[in-house]
């Protein structure tokens, strides 16, 4: 059974920046993209960006980009995704997911388990 | 980037009635949409890919139809634990976007 298993609850404080990490098991961790959604306080879900685990190229979504930087660690079957220059905008869930690079069907069909990060002064 | 609108943004009715919810793409996405259900304190979880595949597991209650950019989303005879937030989402380009979500409750 594939999962997904991230990191804990973040506290920082502006200005700062947070990493996230995602351990996936039970599949072959080069076959997925891993993708990070997030989701602010009673708003809805946010693409941020994805990982292709065995190239490690990255795609952001463009507000993103030169603050979020995605990498891999195939040894551990690992992603981390890290957020700079945060504000309180930047408080929300985050989750990574992931989406076949070799099956036919598209979606994210398994999700980690979300990681709170709060923004606060 | 692709807007993605649902409608409408909420929606009540009863147990055993047919729930219809509508995303639009701000362009033509061909089939490539997806739709996902998020109850309260969990993650999403997909229940249709290429607008009209059910995924695996899910109650065939669930169906989605449309290309283009007009696409719809059908609960046959709600039931109590479809209440939740449910998302279209688009993936035939990049950023990957997400509809503004629709809410289900019960009457």
């Amino acid at each position: 059974q594939a999962q997904l298993v991230q990191s804990g609850v973040e506290v920082k404080k502006p200005g700062a920046s947070v990493q996230v990490s995602c351990k996936a098991s039970g599949y072959i961790f080069t076959d997925y993209y891993i993708h990070w959604v997030r989701q602010a306080p009673g708003q809805g879900l946010e693409w941020m960006g994805l990982i292709n685990p065995n190239s490690g190229i990255t795609n952001s979504a463009p507000r993103f980009q030169g603050r979020v930087t995605m990498t891999r660690d195939t040894s551990t079957s690992t992603v981390s995704m890290e957020l700079k220059s945060l504000g309180f905008e930047d408080t929300a869930v985050y989750y990574c997911a992931r989406e076949t690079i070799v099956g036919a069907e598209s979606g994210f069909d398994y999700w980690g388990q979300g990681t709170l990060v709060t923004v606060s002064s | 980037d692709i807007q993605m609108t649902q409608s409408p943004s909420s929606l009540s009715a009863s147990v055993g009635d047919r729930v219809t919810i509508t995303c639009q793409a701000s362009r033509d996405i061909s089939n490539y949409l997806n739709w996902y259900q998020q109850k309260p304190g969990e993650a999403p979880k997909l229940l249709i890919y290429d607008s009209s595949n059910l995924q695996l597991g899910v109650p065939t209650r669930f169906s989605g139809s449309g290309s283009g950019t007009q696409f719809t989303f059908t609960i046959n005879s709600l039931q109590p634990e479809d209440i939740a937030t449910y998302y279209c989402q688009q993936y035939d380009n990049f950023p990957r976007t997400f509809g503004p979500g629709t809410k289900v409750d019960i009457k």
